[in-house]
């Protein structure tokens, strides 16, 4: 069962462009949500989080929307840079007593920006 | 600070043989979490430790697999008998304990077994 979803295997977006990165999650208890990126043979790289009591959180170039009632959320890209060419992958997490736990990822949309 | 390290790095291994892999967390992180990563998919839970006391262990590890932290810094995976369908990226990752979600990762062990 995933229970996280990335249904684009990828994406292509021209330099300077918007590149927008979707995901969608079927686990209503999920209270936390993550964006990592990785390159070929390292680990995942944190991007950017959103707790689910926010409907957006911007960091810099990178931002995150959330939709509860949809389970819907994105990534936005803005301005695309040739360096953000990478694989991206959505995660979320269940919210406890005890903090964080255990992140459930999705399958990854790789991102290809055109110069 | 140097992040999450991992190693070795590759580890190619017959079927049958036992490996081992070890992680050193971020020094300041009490919480250690092993994800394993198979071509086309996204890093899957295997199991998790704050500081000592493993809390978490998924059902993707099975019996053969087996984890530890004995002093509540560094942490072992050893994985015994091994089978082919073992080959994968296995990721090490660290967080603190508090508010916030992120975990940091390692760049990984990469396991063929052949």
């Amino acid at each position: 069962d995933q229970q996280v979803k990335q249904n684009s295997p990828s994406l292509s977006v021209q330099e300077g462009r918007i590149s927008i990165l979707n995901c969608d999650y079927t686990n209503s208890m999920f209270d936390y949500f993550l964006w990592y990126k990785k390159y070929p043979a390292e680990g995942p790289t944190f991007l950017i989080s959103i707790s689910s009591i926010k409907d957006k959180n911007e960091d810099g170039r990178f931002t995150v929307f959330l939709n509860k009632s949809a389970k819907h959320l994105s990534l936005h890209i803005v301005p695309s840079q040739p360096g953000d060419s990478a694989v991206y992958f959505c995660a979320a997490s269940v919210g406890s007593n005890f903090g964080n736990e255990k992140l459930t990822f999705g399958t990854g949309t790789r991102l290809t920006i055109i110069p | 600070d140097t992040g999450v390290s991992q190693n070795p790095r590759h580890k190619i291994t017959k079927r049958g043989q036992n490996v081992t892999f070890r992680c050193d967390p971020i020094s300041e992180h009490n919480r250690l979490y092993w994800y394993r990563q198979t071509l086309g998919q996204g890093p899957e839970f295997l199991t998790y430790f704050q500081n000592e006391a493993q809390l978490e262990k998924s059902r993707l590890l099975s019996d053969r697999f087996s984890a530890e932290r004995p002093k509540g810094s560094f942490s072992t995976l050893e994985i015994q008998r091994t089978e082919q369908g073992d080959s994968a990226m296995y990721l090490c990752a660290s967080s603190s304990q508090g508010i916030t979600y992120e975990q940091y990762f390692g760049p990984g062990t990469r396991l063929t077994v052949t």
